[in-house]
């Protein structure tokens, strides 16, 4: 069964320093996003993305996050310079339309700031 | 702004009861429903979606979630639970026009008891 796989499962980094989260989407799928989890708290909107640019993006996603499909199968979330309240659990998702209701997650980067 | 209420943070139910997990939104049109599964070290996994007609849906699993408009409601059910149920159950709503962007409810966690 197809599914979105994510990389790093897990992330350690200093404050200030810049991450790249990585993930590959279902390969038919046209639609990606991203969303976060502080933990203990809801699971949150970032950003979604389609045709090569932002379709849609939260309060939270500023200008220290940028996202990029930068071939044809990865889909990459940058932070610029982390922040502690950055850490948490980032999940990748794609689907196939906008329209089918299903949004395919991965199993999460978990990104640690210290 | 949409919002969902998931008013158990955690359930403990012994293997082979019953199971209601609530969920209650908040939207002023005709919303987009769904709730997602998440076990340990895994990443969301839908368990039904509800977007029009009939109010009783059926999902994965054996689990089963209805729409009450008038109580503003998608609780999701199981009429025997098994061990392998025991993980964190979100409800989300989606806006009408698509599933752009999901907002979760705070998750209810579930065990299960022999």
């Amino acid at each position: 069964e197809p599914e979105v796989t994510q990389t790093p499962s897990h992330q350690v980094t200093q404050m200030g320093q810049e991450v790249i989260l990585r993930c590959v989407p279902i390969s038919n799928h046209l639609y990606f996003y991203w969303y976060r989890q502080i933990l203990g708290q809801k699971v949150e909107f970032l950003v979604s993305f389609y045709n090569n640019e932002i379709s849609e993006k939260s309060e939270i996603f500023d200008d220290q996050f940028s996202v990029e499909r930068p071939d044809g199968s990865n889909f990459t979330l940058k932070i610029r310079s982390t922040k502690l309240e950055d850490s948490a659990m980032y999940f990748c998702a794609s689907s196939e339309t906008r329209s089918t209701g299903e949004l395919f997650f991965g199993e999460g980067s978990r990104l640690t700031v210290l | 702004a949409q919002s969902v209420t998931q008013p158990d943070i955690h359930i403990t139910v012994s293997e082979g009861a019953s199971l209601e997990l609530r969920c209650n939104y908040s939207y002023g049109a005709t919303p987009y429903l769904f709730w997602y599964v998440q076990s340990p070290g895994q990443g969301l996994q839908l368990l039904l979606k509800y977007f029009s007609g009939d109010t009783l849906v059926q999902g994965i699993k054996g689990f089963e979630a209805e729409f009450k408009r008038s109580q503003s409601s998608f609780n999701l059910r199981k009429p025997s639970v098994h061990w392998s149920d025991a993980a964190e159950y979100f409800c989300a709503v989606g806006a009408s026009f698509g599933n752009e962007k999901l907002t979760f409810g705070t998750g209810t966690r579930l065990t299960i008891i022999p």
